[in-house]
């Protein structure tokens, strides 16, 4: 089946010790998005990609640096992860909206990231 | 701030009852989509309103968007204990920008 995968389902890191977060997709949609989600909260737009364009949003942490090699993958790096970075950390697939808007979004699983 | 805002934010409801989610927001829209999300996985999509549509269904889902008011509401009928989830809109403003934007999202809860 076409699916957005996403590795680890969990990950515990220290304050500080970069970590990276994987997501690959089956779907070859054109369009790859990463959410931050803490809890009880809604999911938060860290980051898009159209193709290879990348598109920050403006509040984003520099902290917060993101990779798409091609099509298939796109990795999220945490440079130096700080107690407030703990959150499940979404990624989500879509193709390209052409004008009429946005399009379905097919969301991973997730990754919790744990900050000791 | 937030495009969108969901209410109530927690809603808790018998097997076999209606309910009823509410989302505000603040600028035009090209369409306006349904996610729901269980606990501790990602979100899965149910619908998609264009701004020129008023109302959709699907299964025991429906939809509607008043422009004019910018709100929509999402109804599930007949509710399951397995309808137990959180439940976010998420629009995109007009003005190519194509950014996704979730409200806070309603927790329902159906109880057996």
């Amino acid at each position: 089946d076409a699916m957005v995968i996403q590795n680890p389902r969990y990950q515990v890191t220290q304050f500080g010790k970069p970590v990276t977060l994987s997501c690959s997709q089956t779907l070859n949609h054109n369009v790859m998005y990463w959410y931050q989600q803490k809890s009880s909260q809604a999911p938060k737009l860290l980051f898009h990609y159209y193709d290879k364009d990348f598109n920050n949003e403006a509040d984003t942490p520099d902290n917060f640096q993101s990779r798409r090699p091609n099509t298939s993958f796109c990795f999220l790096d945490i440079r130096s992860p700080g107690l407030g970075d703990a959150a499940m950390y979404l990624c989500a697939t879509s193709r390209h909206p052409q004008g009429q808007g946005l399009n379905e979004q097919f969301f991973g699983p997730g990754t919790r990231l744990t900050v000791l | 701030s937030q495009q969108g805002e969901e209410d109530p934010q927690a809603l808790s409801i018998q097997e076999g009852e209606n309910a009823t989610m509410n989302c505000s927001y603040k600028t035009s829209i090209n369409n306006l989509q349904w996610y729901r999300q269980n606990s501790g996985r990602g979100l899965v999509h149910l619908i998609l309103i264009r701004s020129n549509e008023r109302e959709k269904h699907s299964g025991r889902l429906r939809v509607t968007l008043d422009t004019s008011k910018k709100s929509s509401s999402l109804l599930i009928t007949a509710s399951r204990a397995a309808d137990t989830a959180s439940y976010f809109c998420a629009t995109d403003a007009t003005g190519g920008s194509y950014i996704p934007t979730f409200g806070r999202g309603t927790s329902l809860i159906v109880h057996p």
